[in-house]
């Protein structure tokens, strides 16, 4: 894998539903892998910051996974509610260092329906 | 604390016309500064970065340019907008540690007309 790709592109799920995505990243030269939630005319805000191979994270409802060796992290909403509604992007920052650039995906919309 | 500063939100140019985008950064200093930009139906594509005064890395060939004339101000400039140049811009900024989130601007939305 050569960028940071998301799955699905949208997702549309009624309110309680628990839903999950996918992002996969080049697994060579990996530093960090960012998660951030993206409401529409708002900046992106950060989810996760993960470094570690098996690590996880949670905050609330939201939780996250992160495999290195294989190069790819989920991204899980448990009972899922209308202000979950937003775009959900990951960020790989390979290589890290002095630049911290960060190589984003294209996202996944979720839409939450009441 | 540090906060963000990103303006225009919102510009309406027409084709072939000049552009300035500035974005500030307060509470903080030396920040690795980055532009990005999303395109109709993409994802946040990096176009420029800058980890101190006077020092631009450019992601993509482009009809843009950028600039840090102070430590805290990154600005993007076109002399020529072009029809593809429109899109969603974001001004974001991440410590100069590994490891950190970034925090975003609020954006410009640029439409080229």
């Amino acid at each position: 894998i050569l960028n940071v790709e998301q799955s699905p592109q949208s997702l549309h799920v009624q309110e309680g539903d628990s839903t999950n995505f996918t992002c996969s990243f080049p697994s060579s030269n990996f530093y960090a892998l960012h998660w951030y939630r993206w409401e529409t005319a708002k900046s992106p805000e950060a989810l996760f910051v993960m470094t570690l191979n098996g690590d996880e994270k949670k905050k609330g409802r939201i939780s996250a996974t992160l495999n290195t060796k294989e190069g790819y992290s989920y991204l899980y909403i448990k009972g899922s509610q209308p202000e979950d509604s937003a775009t959900y992007l990951c960020a790989s920052a390979p290589g890290g260092g002095a630049t911290n650039k960060l190589i984003f995906g294209t996202g996944t919309l979720l839409a939450v329906q009441p | 604390s540090q906060t963000i500063h990103q303006w225009p939100a919102t510009l309406v140019q027409p084709v072939g016309s000049p552009l300035s985008l500035e974005c500030t950064v307060e509470g903080t200093s030396n920040p690795n500064l980055y532009w990005y930009r999303q395109a109709a139906g993409r994802g946040l594509q990096l176009l420029f970065y800058s980890v101190g005064i006077g020092q631009i890395s450019s992601e993509v060939p482009q009809n843009l340019s950028a600039s840090r004339p102070q430590d805290r101000q990154f600005i993007l400039s076109s002399k020529k907008l072009l029809l593809s140049d429109s899109g969603f811009y974001l001004c974001a900024w991440i410590p100069g540690i590994s490891n950190t989130e970034a925090f975003f601007g609020q954006g410009t939305r640029l439409t080229v007309v």
